[in-house]
């Protein structure tokens, strides 16, 4: 069955530099979330998007952004990286729509490094 | 402050024999629970999930128990494999929002 797919899966970056992530959801699944999961940690909520509209926001810094296309295909992108941005960023993906109970599907992750 | 704990940062357990993995929960908003688990260079799996107006749920090998007035859920896994080998995260949710929150994850080994 096709997974949450997660591009580029490593990505290497000075400090100051930006980055884009991209994720593309389940077939017909119509929501995406981000997570960032650093060295130890668990992962944590950054935003969500349902319906190409923002549904929810956790700690996402403002030196980053984040949108949902017409196709459901979500980018994340980060400027002025800093160091302690290097972390695993998830993408997931549910059906169902927003503020609903539905699982998540997490994609494999991009590990970026902030060097 | 961490919402989610698993006290538990690692779990050897025999093949054959019964995992449990252990989980607290502080918010009592919390309504909605799920296992995770995850290989090494790979995203989380769904594993099982719980409302809290059941008190138990089972697929296969899996178990989930939730004790609400303790703030308290465990999985069960009977009998335990050796691709049972992973990281285990116990997540929960409240009031059907959308972010899932994390707990730090506990490391399973399964011993041959």
């Amino acid at each position: 069955a096709a997974g949450v797919i997660q591009s580029p899966r490593h990505l290497i970056k000075e400090k100051r530099e930006t980055a884009t992530l991209k994720c593309y959801p389940i077939p017909r699944h119509d929501t995406v979330y981000w997570y960032q999961q650093g060295p130890g940690q668990d992962p944590q909520f950054l935003i969500s998007f349902y319906e190409k509209m923002q549904s929810d926001k956790g700690s996402i810094p403002d030196r980053f952004s984040a949108q949902q296309f017409s196709d459901y295909h979500s980018e994340l992108n980060m400027s002025s990286l800093e160091l302690g941005d290097s972390a695993l960023y998830f993408c997931a993906s549910s059906a169902g729509g927003s503020g609903r109970y539905y699982e998540q599907y997490f994609g494999p992750g991009t590990r970026l490094t902030v060097t | 402050d961490q919402q989610v704990k698993q006290n538990s940062p690692s779990l050897s357990v025999q093949e054959g024999r019964i995992s449990i993995l252990n989980c607290d929960y502080t918010n009592s908003m919390f309504d909605y629970f799920l296992w995770y688990k995850k290989y090494p260079a790979e995203g989380p799996t769904f594993l099982i999930s719980i409302s809290s107006i059941k008190d138990k749920n089972e697929d296969g090998r899996f178990t989930v128990f939730l004790n609400k007035s303790a703030k308290h859920l465990s999985l069960h896994i009977v009998p335990s494999q050796p691709g049972d080998s992973a990281v285990y995260f116990c997540a929960a949710s409240a009031n059907r929002d959308d972010k899932i929150i994390f707990g730090k994850g506990t490391r399973l080994h399964i011993l041959p």
